[in-house]
Order: C-alpha cells, then structure tokens, then sequence
C-alpha cells in the first residue's frame, strides 16, 4: 500500500530533551515536508526536501532540524525541544516539486512538551 | 496570512443536503487543491484543479475555479455523516515550490 509512514504516533517529551520524529515514504517520491498544524493557525510549513540532500525552510523552521540522506526518509529533529512546539505534526510527500501534484500526508504525530 | 482562505469557517447541514465550500487567494497560482482531513488524522488528497481549469467532478465533489476572482468552491452533494470533517484548500503558486493551505472548514452533517 502506498503510505506515508510516521512514527511515534503519540509523543510527550520535556523540555530540552532531544528528539525525532521519523518519516518513510514508500512511493519513491522526490518531494518530502513537514508541517505543524495549530488551533486558528493552520498548517504550517516547517521544512521540505526537493530530492536527496536538497532541503529548505519553510514559514517556521526555527528550532526544528531536518536530513534527507535517502530518498524515502525525511526525519524531523527538535534538538532542544520546548512548550511552544507542542503541536500536531504532519509528514507529506509528493511525486514531484512540491505543489504541481497532490500530497500524500502521514498520520501526524501529538507532540507535548512539558 | 494565508494564501488561501475558506469561508465559512463552519458549516452545519443536514444528510442528503448540498455543502459548498469557498476558498479564496491572493496572486497567481499553478493549481489549486482541497483536502480532507478527519478530526486529528491526516490530510486526504480529494481534487486538483490548475489555472486553465474551471471546473472539475470526482463523484460527488464538484470543484470550480474562477482565476478572475482568486477564488474556488468545494460542493459536495447528497452530504452523508461521514463527510463529516474539515475541508482544506491549498495553494500552489506559479513557479513556486510548495502548497499553502487555509486554515479550513470544519462541515458537520447532521444525520
């Protein structure tokens, strides 16, 4: 089956401790991003990869890291996690250059940091 | 703010109604896509529609676009419970490298 896979599904750190979200697709897709989704916010781009080694911010990228070593994994890393990154996180991938076909999303991942 | 915009922000219907959705931006675009999303999953794909488009069906989703207005509608016919869900259009600009979404439509159908 055709998916987006993240992981952990349910995640509650403290604050400083460092962390990664893990995301895999398996539909050989050069495009990858990360979003956070927040109440009267929306989604958010954090980062997204146009192919292997090729990565860029999005609107909010501070505090998050990323690495795109192989094709099919895209992980998202908080290094010094805090409060304020308590949010809905979402892992997309697309066949192509983001935006020209439809996104395929991961489940999500509730972080709580406390 | 957002590229793209949906009104209203909440729509309650009732089974077996019509549901139509809007979306509004703000500069040219590549193409234009409404998503699902299920309270706290993932974001499902429903449709795309580009520029040169302006009007799109896929079962009982009806999609039109009007680049004259910088705006979209999402209809959805015969609504059934499980439409139940928020309703996301996202943006792709020309030339640019990623979609932007609205903040969404949360649609509540009334069995």
């Amino acid at each position: 089956e055709a998916q987006v896979t993240q992981n952990p599904r349910y995640l509650i750190t403290v604050t400083g401790k460092k962390l990664t979200v893990t995301c895999s697709q398996n539909m050989n897709h050069e495009y990858m991003s990360w979003y956070r989704q927040d109440p009267g916010l929306g989604l958010r781009q954090i980062y997204y990869s146009m192919n292997v080694e090729v990565t860029d911010k999005g609107d909010v990228p501070e505090g998050y890291k990323v690495s795109r070593k192989e094709k099919r994994n895209f992980p998202l890393i908080l290094e010094s996690p805090s409060p304020n990154q308590t949010s809905l996180y979402f892992c997309a991938s697309s066949p192509y250059r983001g935006g020209l076909y439809g996104y395929t999303f991961g489940s999500g991942t509730r972080l709580t940091v406390v | 703010s957002q590229q793209g915009e949906e009104d209203p922000q909440a729509l309650s219907i009732q089974e077996g109604e019509n549901a139509t959705m809007n979306c509004s931006y703000k500069t040219s675009i590549n193409n234009l896509q409404w998503y699902r999303q299920n309270s706290g999953r993932g974001l499902v794909h429903l449709i795309l529609i580009r520029s040169n488009e302006r009007e799109k069906h896929s079962g009982r989703l009806r999609v039109t676009l009007d680049t004259s207005k910088k705006s979209s509608s999402l209809l959805i016919t015969a609504s059934r419970a499980a439409d139940t869900a928020s309703y996301f259009c996202a943006t792709a600009l020309v030339g640019g490298s990623r979609l932007t979404f609205g903040e969404g439509t949360q649609l509540t159908v009334n069995p």
